[in-house]
This record gives C-alpha cells, structure tokens and sequence, in this order.
C-alpha cells in the first residue's frame, strides 16, 4: 500500500503527558500537511510543509504544538503538556504540489 | 469566520433518489474546490473537484455543479446508494495548491 500513512492509530494519554504522532506520506509527494478533526466539524488546517521546510501555521497550532519534517520525507507531530481539549482526530495529508491532496486514516488522541 | 458554509447538516435520502449538499465560499481568490466523502473512523477520501473554469463536472453517479457569480458550489448525488452513507465536506483552496479549508460537512444516510 502506497497511500499516506499515520501512526500511531489511537492514543490515550494523560493530561500534561507529552504524545509525538508520525506520518509518512506518498513516496515522492513534496507537500505535507496536518490537520485536526473533532466530532461533527470539518478537518481544521494546523501546518503544512513544502520538502523539509514549514511554510504555514494555523494560528489553532499554539506554543505546545510542534511539527517537523526532517529531510523532507516522513513528519512528526508532537503535543507537549496536553490538554482535554487536544483530544480529536489528527490527520496527515500529502500531495505533489498543486496536484490533489491525499489524507491518511488519521491518528486519534484521547487526553484523560 | 466560515470561509465555507455547507449545508445541510444532515440528509436522508431514499435509496435511488438524488441527494443534493450545498456550500458557499468568500474568498474570490479560491480557484479549487473538491469534494470529500469520509467514512466512520476513516480519512476524507477525494471525491471529484472543480475548478472555476467549468460550471459542471460528471464523474459517475456524481456531479458538481459551480455558480462563479453566486459563489455557490453543489454536490450531486444521483442513484443515491446505501452504501453512500457517509459524512461529505466540502473544501476550497487557493492558487498555489494552499491548504484546503474544509466545510463542517453533511453527514447523508441512504435508506432502502
């Protein structure tokens, strides 16, 4: 399978714990995105990257939220100190350029 | 502020029947905008997308249809299927391929 991967699926952490999610996206898609989705509303725009460089953030990805995408290819996405409110689903998405974007399967987060 | 209204918010539909979901965009700089369709626990898949310069696009059983003066876009759904029960978003985007800003979406259930 060639599609956008996430990992891990499901997380279930403690409030103030740190969580790191990983995305790999379509070999050789230069764009890389992350979105957050909460139950019954659209995916919000977080951050997206062209290869290795971060070129957009959502004023929705507060100090606590980091994302990285070394080399260009696979990225991170790490929530320090997290809240209740950080719980939702967080999607990653890639696309070669301005060619159509292609979302993963999301990895969910519940913060107890 | 919404920058893409979609309505409604849910859509019963009799199997065979045409389902019809509405969105309404701002920005006049927006120049892409697809369809999603996601299932439950799954991430939006791409449905079909236009761009400004037609006024309507077939693929299938599905149709969009694109009103550059009203600002308005539809997704039509003909031959409507049970498996078609989903929740659909949808996006618009920028020149540049900047990332999509999604609608709260429309979650449509098919009935036999």
């Amino acid at each position: 399978d060639t599609g956008v991967s996430q990992n891990p699926r499901h997380k279930i952490t403690k409030r103030g714990q740190n969580v790191t999610f990983r995305c790999d996206p379509i070999s050789e898609h230069n764009r890389l995105y992350w979105y957050r989705q909460t139950l019954g509303q659209g995916p919000e725009f977080l951050t997206y990257f062209q290869n290795e460089a971060q070129l957009e953030k959502s004023r929705l990805l507060s100090d606590r939220f980091s994302a990285e995408r070394p080399k260009g290819s696979f990225s991170t996405l790490e929530i320090q100190r997290t809240e209740q409110g950080d719980s939702a689903m967080y999607l990653c998405a890639s696309s070669l350029l301005e060619n159509t974007i292609y979302f993963g399967e999301g990895s969910w987060l519940t913060v107890v | 502020q919404q920058q893409v209204k979609q309505s409604p918010q849910s859509l019963i539909v009799q199997k065979g029947g045409i389902s019809i979901i509405n969105c309404a965009y701002e920005n006049t700089a927006f120049d892409y905008f697809p369809w999603y369709q996601q299932f439950p626990g799954k991430g939006p898949a791409l449905l079909i997308a236009i761009r400004p310069d037609v006024s309507e696009k077939k693929e299938g059983r599905f149709t969009i249809s694109f009103n550059k003066s009203a600002k308005q876009f539809s997704l039509h759904i003909m031959d409507s299927q049970p498996g078609d029960s989903a929740t659909y978003f949808c996006a618009a985007s920028s020149p540049g391929n900047t990332p999509l800003v999604f609608g709260k979406g429309t979650r449509l259930s098919v009935i036999a």
